[in-house]
């Protein structure tokens, strides 16, 4: 069975820049994450998508960040513009469900550095 | 507060000691509890699952402590293999699914 795919693996911008990353969850699974993993800490749930809708944005910084999941399949996540502060790893999970025992898979990440 | 919190560690442990570690909550509400296990520059795997009666799966054990809001993950006869850092993952009852990760506990497993 395939996994989450993400891309790209590594991205280097400048500050002011703007990028976007590009998520393919396992196939049929309805829940999307996105968390952001800085440098020694753990993931931090950036957004949660079940379906095409959005179930949990709150810790996403509406005003430089934005994710879409447009048909309820792929999702981007998109930061315009950067700053020094989002150099991180950019995980994306999915999970058949929300909630419960249900497992998060997680892609590879793209490592993002912000100069 | 941090709401998850672990001892970066790093614990260096002989091949074929035992090692054990903790996290604390503080969400006195949390649902569901994890062992995530992530290789350097790898994504999080899920390790374990952790129930309320404690639980085995092959040479780790997990064991949660709802009064003192701690879980504990204890690993027998540790391999090379077991050198990663070992999230502590907890989801409280009133998310859909929101995950609260700690910062990991490296374990470094030393021939």
């Amino acid at each position: 069975e395939a996994g989450v795919a993400q891309s790209p693996r590594y991205k280097i911008i400048e500050k002011r820049q703007s990028v976007a990353f590009w998520c393919n969850p396992i196939s049929g699974h309805a829940t999307l994450y996105w968390y952001q993993q800085i440098l020694g800490q753990g993931p931090k749930l950036l957004i949660q998508f079940q379906n095409n809708g959005v179930v949990d944005d709150s810790q996403l910084p509406k005003d430089r960040f934005s994710a879409e999941r447009l048909k309820g399949v792929d999702s981007t996540l998109k930061i315009q513009p950067a700053k020094l502060e989002d150099s991180a790893v950019y995980l994306c999970a999915s999970s058949l469900g929300a909630g419960g025992a249900n497992e998060q898979f997680f892609g590879p990440g793209t490592r993002l550095t912000v100069l | 507060r941090k709401e998850v919190e672990q001892d970066p560690g790093p614990f260096n442990v002989p091949e074929g000691a035992t090692v054990a570690f903790n996290c604390t909550y503080s969400n006195s509400a949390s649902q569901s509890f994890f062992w995530y296990r992530q290789d350097c520059r790898k994504e999080p795997k899920l390790l374990m699952s952790v129930y309320s009666s404690g639980n085995e799966d092959g040479r780790f054990t997990a064991q949660l402590n709802r009064a003192s809001q701690y879980i504990s993950l204890l690993i027998r006869d540790s391999k090379l293999s077991d050198s990663a850092t070992y999230l502590c993952v907890v989801r409280p009852t009133d998310s859909w699914g929101k995950l609260q990760f700690g910062a990991g506990t490296q374990v470094v497993v030393t021939p």
